[in-house]
């Protein structure tokens, strides 16, 4: 089925470690985002793409790095994990001609 | 800058109730307004969407319409099911270039039979 696919679903890592949340799309989207999602926060913009080569801060992006090399493909990156990056990660993709959004299924990290 | 504000819940119904979930917003310009609905365990879908002041977005018997006038965009729906408990998010953005989503903090509804 076309969508927003990300791995994996659960992590658990040790303060300081390092990991890469995959995200992929299969619809030829320009548009890739990541947001964070935390209780009584919403959701918020760690880092967004508007193209293959472009990327862009959003309003969290303290901690995190972004690559896009394909259209296909936004990994998030966490180069030295804390306790206050415990969240569930989505990553998300849009045709810059419509306005709605398709989200993967998250990924529950946790920071111990 | 821009913001969304969602009432707080949880907003308990019993089935066949007429639902109501308050959205306003702030915004500089002419923003596109969404509904986002959450399943438990599940990313989040699009529920519906309105681009311009009076559109009025519609899908799976919700509604909301967009009111420049008091800057609102509730959602409403006519008669809730127990399948429609779920977390709701309003979202705004810009339409122009690359849209940012900005979320209110979203609102849980428990139907029950």
């Amino acid at each position: 089925n076309a969508g927003v696919t990300q791995t994996p679903k659960f992590q658990v890592l040790k303060t300081g470690q390092s990991m890469t949340l995959q995200c992929a799309q299969d619809m030829n989207h320009e548009y890739m985002s990541w947001y964070r999602q935390d209780p009584g926060m919403g959701l918020r913009l760690i880092h967004y793409s508007v193209g293959a080569g472009i990327t862009d801060q959003g309003e969290v992006p303290n901690g995190y790095n972004v690559s896009r090399s394909t259209t296909e493909d936004f990994p998030l990156r966490l180069l030295s994990a804390a306790p206050s990056q415990t969240s569930v990660y989505f990553c998300a993709s849009s045709d810059r001609r419509d306005y709605g959004y398709t989200f993967g299924s998250g990924t529950r990290l946790t920071v111990v | 800058g821009n913001s969304v504000t969602q009432m707080e819940g949880p907003v308990t119904l019993s089935e066949e109730a007429f639902l109501t979930i308050n959205c306003t917003y702030t915004a500089t310009g002419y923003p596109s307004l969404f509904w986002y609905v959450q399943y438990p365990g599940e990313g989040l879908q699009l529920l519906l969407k309105a681009t311009k002041a009076d559109d009025k977005g519609s899908n799976k018997g919700f509604e909301a319409t967009y009111r420049k006038e008091t800057t609102s965009f509730h959602l409403e729906k006519g008669s809730v099911q127990v399948s429609d408990s779920a977390v709701y998010f309003c979202a705004l953005s810009k339409n122009t270039g690359f849209q940012k989503l900005v979320f209110g903090t979203g609102t849980r509804l428990l139907v029950s039979p």
